[in-house]
Parts: structure tokens; sequence; C-alpha cells
């Protein structure tokens, strides 16, 4: 299967503790997207990569929360200090610049990692 | 700053029937329009696309959507609904000039088609 992998899939964690999430986008794909949906809502944009570099953060990603794709390729999310209000599902998303007018190409999601904080 | 509205939380309708679901949007330039449906637990997955061209766009599963630009709309349609279309529904609205590669989505509508 050649689509975005986002491990894991599930996460339970204590308020307080940290979490990470990985993303493995399509391999030729240089786009890479964070977004967070909570039950009864559309996705919410966190933040976007270009390659390596991170592009545009949205106000939602809180000092506790940084995103990191160092080669260009995986992405890491992590949370630090876990709060009751981060549990969520966090979805990863990646796209391509080359084929299509850049902004017009599709991102494509992954099945998405849910955190639950207790 | 660009927004998306699906201006209903449920749709319901009867198998074999025809179904349509409402988007309208609002950005400064030109808009690229998406719709995406989920299943329970899952990610999103792609439909289909309006960038440029016909108003009237074919995608996955026998959907299709109109690009009204008057309207500012784009609403989903499928001439024949499938208890199987039974999900959530997105829409999605990226601006040409000001939105950079940010995807603004709705906040969904659930599609309900009974047997």
């Amino acid at each position: 299967d050649t689509g975005v992998s986002q491990d894991p899939r599930h996460k339970i964690t204590k308020r307080g503790q940290n979490v990470t999430f990985r993303c493995d986008p399509i391999s030729e794909h240089n786009r890479l997207y964070w977004y967070r949906q909570t039950l009864g809502q559309g996705p919410e944009f966190l933040t976007y990569f270009q390659n390596e570099a991170q592009l545009e953060k949205s106000r939602l990603l809180s000092d506790r929360f940084s995103a990191e794709r160092p080669k260009g390729s995986f992405s890491t999310l992590e949370i630090q200090r876990t709060e009751q209000g981060d549990s969520a599902m966090y979805l990863c998303a990646s796209s391509s610049v080359i084929t299509g007018t850049g902004a017009g190409n599709t991102i494509y999601f992954g099945e998405g990692s849910w955190l639950t904080v207790v | 700053a660009q927004s998306v509205a699906q201006p209903e939380d449920q749709v319901n309708v009867a198998e074999g029937n025809p179904l349509t679901v409402k988007c309208t949007y609002s950005v400064s330039g030109n808009p690229y329009l998406f719709w995406y449906v989920q299943y329970p637990n899952r990610g999103l997955q792609f439909l289909l696309k309006y960038i440029t061209g016909d108003n009237l766009v074919k995608g996955s599963y026998g959907f299709e959507a109109e690009f009204n630009k008057s309207q500012t709309s784009f609403h989903l349609k499928k001439p024949s609904a499938l208890v199987s279309d039974s999900a959530l529904y997105f829409c999605a609205v990226r601006d040409e000039y000001t939105g950079g590669f940010k995807t603004i989505f709705g906040a969904g509508t659930r599609l309900f088609v009974k047997a």
C-alpha cells in the first residue's frame, strides 16, 4: 500500500505525559500536512511542510506542540504535557507540487491517529 | 480569509433517490474546491475537486459537484443514492492567492441513506 501511513492508530495517555505521532507520506509527495479533528467537527489545519521546511503553523499549534520533518520524508508530531483538551484525531496528509497547478493539488489523508488523554 | 460552510448537519435520503449535500465558500481569489468522505474511525477519502474549466465535476463512486461562482456554491450530488453512501462528507476550499496551500474544511454533513 503506497498511501499515507500513520502510527500509532490509537494512543491512550495520562494527562501530563508526552506523546509522539509519526506520519509517512506518499513517497513522491513533498508537501506534508497535519490536521486535528474533534468529534463532530471538520479537520482543523495545524501545520504544513514543503520538504523539510515548516512553512506555516496555525495558532492552534501551542508551545506544547512541535512538528518536524528532518529529512523531508516522514514527519513527527509531538505533544508535550498533554491535556484532556488534546484528545482528538490527528490527521496527516500529503500532496505533490510537481503535477498540476501548485495550489490545486489534491491532499491525501492517512487513517489518522486517535489520542485519548485521561 | 477563506471559509467554507455546510449548512446542513444531516441529510436523509431514500436509497435510489437523488442526493444533494450543500456547500458554500468564501475566498479572496479564485477558489480551489474539494469534497471528501469519511467513514467511522477512518481518515478522509478524496472524492472530487474543482480547479478550473467545466463547472460540473465528476468524481469517485458516481458523485459529481457543480461549481456556481455567482452563488459561491459547490454542492455535491449523486443521481441515485446507495445505502453504502452513508457517511460524513466534508467540503473544503483553498484560496488561489491568499490561502497559500492551507486547505480549510467545513464542519461536515452526515448523510443517511435509508434502504
